[in-house]
């Protein structure tokens, strides 16, 4: 069984401009979950999705935004980069219940310039 | 905002000793679970652990959860090499809040 899928695997981008990252959750799996490592730091919650529609967010500016589509894959938009935008963003799954375990994504690197 | 909080930041020990890692919470959980990250690459789940159980086993791994203290534990036993790495509790109810990790060095 295929786990959680994230592309690219690296991106690099110039300040200012607008990256997308894209998630496939393992099969079966409705919810998908968003966080932000930057180096060396822990994970920030970024964006929850269920079903299609957003959950919860974390404390992050609204040029980070993102959607579910109907075969529940996700993407991460984020508009108008920032040097400080640069980190590892990883992409989680689960399947629907309260004590179901996530898996993630082997994550993207992101590089602003 | 985050939901886990792990001590100690870092630990260095040998091979062979066992490592234990505390991970503190903030707010009700339904699960609690541990994840390994491996050189900045994607997390690895190690176990999940309910709000109505108390301790938990798999392999060379112990979790304990004391929902009074909104804390948990994580004992690694005959650390190898192998197991040098970061590791992150999440606390869950719907969404998933992590802390910042604790770095394990396991020295050969």
């Amino acid at each position: 069984e295929a786990g959680v899928t994230q592309s690219p695997t690296h991106l690099i981008k110039t300040r200012g401009q607008q990256a997308t990252l894209r998630c496939s959750p393992i099969s079966g799996h409705t919810s998908v979950y968003w966080y932000q490592q930057a180096l060396g730091l822990g994970l920030q919650f970024l964006l929850w999705y269920d079903e299609g529609e957003e959950r919860n967010r974390g404390n992050f500016p609204p040029r980070f935004s993102g959607r579910q589509f109907p075969n529940y894959s996700s993407e991460l938009n984020v508009n108008a980069l920032e040097l400080e935008d640069s980190a590892l963003y990883l992409c989680a799954s689960r399947t629907r219940g309260l004590n179901t375990e996530a898996f993630f994504g082997q994550g993207t690197r992101l590089t602003v310039v | 905002s985050q939901q886990g909080e792990e001590d100690p930041q870092a630990l260095s020990i040998q091979e062979g000793e066992n490592a234990t890692m505390n991970c503190s919470y903030k707010t009700s959980i339904n699960n609690l679970q541990w994840y390994r990250q491996n050189s900045g690459r994607g997390l690895v789940h190690l176990i999940l652990i309910r709000s109505n159980e108390r301790e938990k086993h798999s392999g060379r791994l112990r979790v304990t959860l004391d929902t009074s203290k909104k804390s948990s534990s994580l004992l690694i036993t005959a650390s190898r090499a192998a197991d040098t790495a970061s590791y992150f509790c999440g606390g869950s109810n719907n969404d998933m809040r992590f802390g910042a990790g604790t770095r394990l060095t396991v020295k050969p």
